[in-house]
């Protein structure tokens, strides 16, 4: 198994670009989610599904779509990028709710 | 709404020496929690969890936590560090059933050798 998969692993953007931050997961999990990671704030959870055609906002959701079309992937998606924006983003999933989240390897992600 | 604090930004401790890293949580009911470790440039990876039952719980690499609730507590634990354990440590709770975690903001783990 590959595990939780992203893509791209790094990005630059300007601002006001739009651009989808690809998750993939193999295991069959139910539940994904999309966080993002910046300096003294730990990882705040952005949107979550727990299974396809089903997806619910987190903590920070604005600025942010998500779609759930299959149960192995997961986009996120940037419609008009902001500074405010420049963050690592982790996609987790597990087979059920939070219990035992995999997570991927992170993008990294500029706004200019 | 629940949240989790960790009071240390940065420990720094030798090899070989014994290490606990300080978690606190504020939930009404029983809470679902987790230490999750990343190291540099990875994402993350469990360490242990707590739902129910004994209230110390023994995980991966070695590491325990242990569940206080008069103390709204879930330290981590382990007797003795090895330079590959420097990392950072996340402590999270999710309530009950719920399907969102909320994570510390992190206690990142330096080892002197």
């Amino acid at each position: 198994n590959a595990g939780v998969t992203q893509t791209p692993k790094f990005q630059v953007l300007k601002t006001g670009q739009s651009m989808t931050l690809q998750c993939a997961q193999d295991m069959n999990h139910e539940y994904m989610s999309w966080y993002r990671q910046d300096p003294g704030m730990g990882l705040r959870l952005i949107h979550y599904s727990v299974g396809a055609g089903i997806t619910d906002q987190g903590e920070v959701p604005n600025g942010y779509n998500v779609s759930r079309s299959t149960t192995e992937d997961f986009p996120l998606r940037l419609l008009s990028a902001a500074p405010s924006q420049t963050s690592v983003y982790f996609c987790a999933s597990s087979y059920s709710g939070v219990h035992e989240q995999y997570f991927g390897p992170g993008t990294r992600l500029t706004v200019t | 709404a629940q949240s989790v604090t960790q009071p240390d930004i940065h420990i720094t401790v030798s090899e070989g020496a014994s290490l606990e890293l300080r978690c606190n949580y504020s939930y009404g009911a029983t809470p679902y929690l987790f230490w999750y470790v990343q190291s540099p440039g990875q994402g993350l990876q469990l360490l242990l969890k707590y739902f129910s039952g004994d209230t110390l719980v023994q995980g991966i690499k070695g590491f325990e936590a242990e569940f206080k609730r008069s103390q709204s507590s879930f330290n981590l634990r382990k007797p003795s560090v090895h330079w590959s354990d420097a990392a950072e440590y996340f402590c999270a709770v999710a309530a009950e059933g719920a399907q969102k975690l909320v994570f510390g903001q992190g206690t990142r783990l330096t080892i002197n050798p």
